[in-house]
This record gives C-alpha cells, sequence and structure tokens, in this order.
C-alpha cells in the first residue's frame, strides 16, 4: 500500500528532552511538510521540503529541526528550545510543492511533554 | 503576510439541515483546496478549485470558488452523522509554494 506512516502514534517526553517523530512516504512524492495542530486549532506549518537536501522554515520553525537526506523520510526533532510542544503533529507529502498538488497526510503523533 | 480566514468555528446542526462553511483569503489565490478531518483523524483532501467562480458537486457537498479568487464555500445539504469533522479550506497564492490552512470549521451533526 502506498501512504504516509508516523510513528510513534503517541509520545511522551519530560520537559527540557529532544524529541524525533519519525515520517516516511513510498508516494515518490517530492514535497513533505510538518505541520502542528492544537486542540480545536487549524493546522500551522514548521518547516517544508521541496526537494531532497533541501528544506524551508515554515511559520512556526523556531524550536524545531529538519532534515531530509532521503526523498521518502523527513524527520522533525522538537528541541527543549520549543516552548510548549504539546500538540498533535502532522506530517504530509504532495507530488510537488505549490499550485494543484492535494497533500497526503500521515495519521499524525500526539506529542505530550510532561 | 497572507492569511486565509474560515467561519464560523463551530456548528451545531439537526441531522438533515443544511450547512455551509466559508473561507476568505486576504489575497488572490491560484486555487483552494477542502480538507476534512474527521475527529482523532488526519485531513484528507476533498476537492481542488482553480477557476474563477468555478462551482463542483460532490454527491450532497457543493464547492464554489469566488469569482475574485479570494473567497470560497462548502455547502452540505441534508447533513449526516458521517458528515461530522473539521473542514479546511486551504489555499496557495499565485506564484507561491506554500499552502495556507484556513483554522477549519467543526462540524456536529445532531442524529
Amino acid at each position: 500500500d502506498g501512504g504516509i506512516t508516523q510513528s510513534p502514534k503517541y509520545l511522551f517526553r519530560k520537559e527540557g528532552q529532544n524529541v524525533t517523530l519519525s515520517c516516511e512516504q513510498n508516494l515518490n512524492h517530492d514535497a513533505m511538510y510538518w505541520y502542528r495542530q492544537d486542540p480545536g486549532q487549524g493546522l500551522r506549518l514548521i518547516y517544508y521540503s521541496q526537494i531532497v537536501n533541501d528544506f524551508q522554515k515554515g511559520d512556526i520553525a523556531e524550536g524545531y529541526s529538519v532534515s531530509r537526506e532521503k526523498k521518502e523520510s523527513f524527520p522533525l526533532t522538537v528541541t527543549s528550545a520549543q516552548k510548549n510542544p504539546t500538540a498533535f503533529y502532522l506530517c504530509a507529502s504532495s507530488a510537488r510543492t505549490g499550485t494543484y498538488n492535494e497533500q497526503f497526510f500521515g495519521p499524525g503523533t500526539r506529542l505530550t511533554v510532561l | 503576510g497572507q492569511q486565509v480566514m474560515q467561519i464560523p468555528q463551530y456548528q451545531h446542526v439537526q441531522e438533515g439541515e443544511d450547512f455551509t462553511t466559508y473561507c476568505n483569503s486576504s489575497t488572490t489565490l491560484s486555487n483552494i483546496q477542502w480538507y476534512k478531518q474527521r475527529p482523532g483523524g488526519h485531513p484528507v483532501f476533498l476537492i481542488q478549485l482553480v477557476k474563477s467562480g468555478e462551482v463542483k458537486k460532490q454527491k450532497r457537498l457543493t464547492f464554489q470558488f469566488g469569482e475574485a479568487k479570494k473567497n470560497s464555500s462548502l455547502h452540505i445539504t441534508a447533513t449526516q452523522t458521517t458528515d461530522v469533522g473539521t473542514y479546511f479550506c486551504a489555499g496557495i497564492n499565485t506564484g507561491g509554494f506554500k499552502t495556507i490552512f484556513g483554522a477549519g470549521t467543526r462540524l456536529f451533526v445532531k442524529a
């Protein structure tokens, strides 16, 4: 089956620890995205990548880092610098960025920082 | 920066009633997409509108794109309990690479 996988589904961490969220796609998509969703809120873009070895900051990149070493993988690290990391994190991909490309979302990772 | 506003934030309806959510952009859009997120789930693509004044239908769902390509709406006729969820619009500005999501409208349907 083609799709996007995110792991783990639920993640608990202590305050001050870095944590890395996994995102893998086998859709052969060029573009990948990370969003943050808070309860009752919309989607806010953290980082996006249009191609391997390239990525750009979204609207709320502070306290997060990403890498794109392989086309199918786009891991997100939530660092201790992120003041309010508890949220639902969604990874998405599209054939390419911009016009006419629908985004396919993974099931999400719910991060709770204690 | 570019903003996409979506109203209402919440809507409670009785099953069988109609529902509409509206989306407005501060800038002209190249196209607009609509997504649905079921409770506890992830957003799923519904449709894309590209042309000025475009209207598309999917069974009981009707999607419209404004003439100025700055607003859009989603109308559901005779809601069912399966329509429950949050509906997001997402706009891409002309020449841009980022998709800007609205905050979503959460639909509650009472049987």
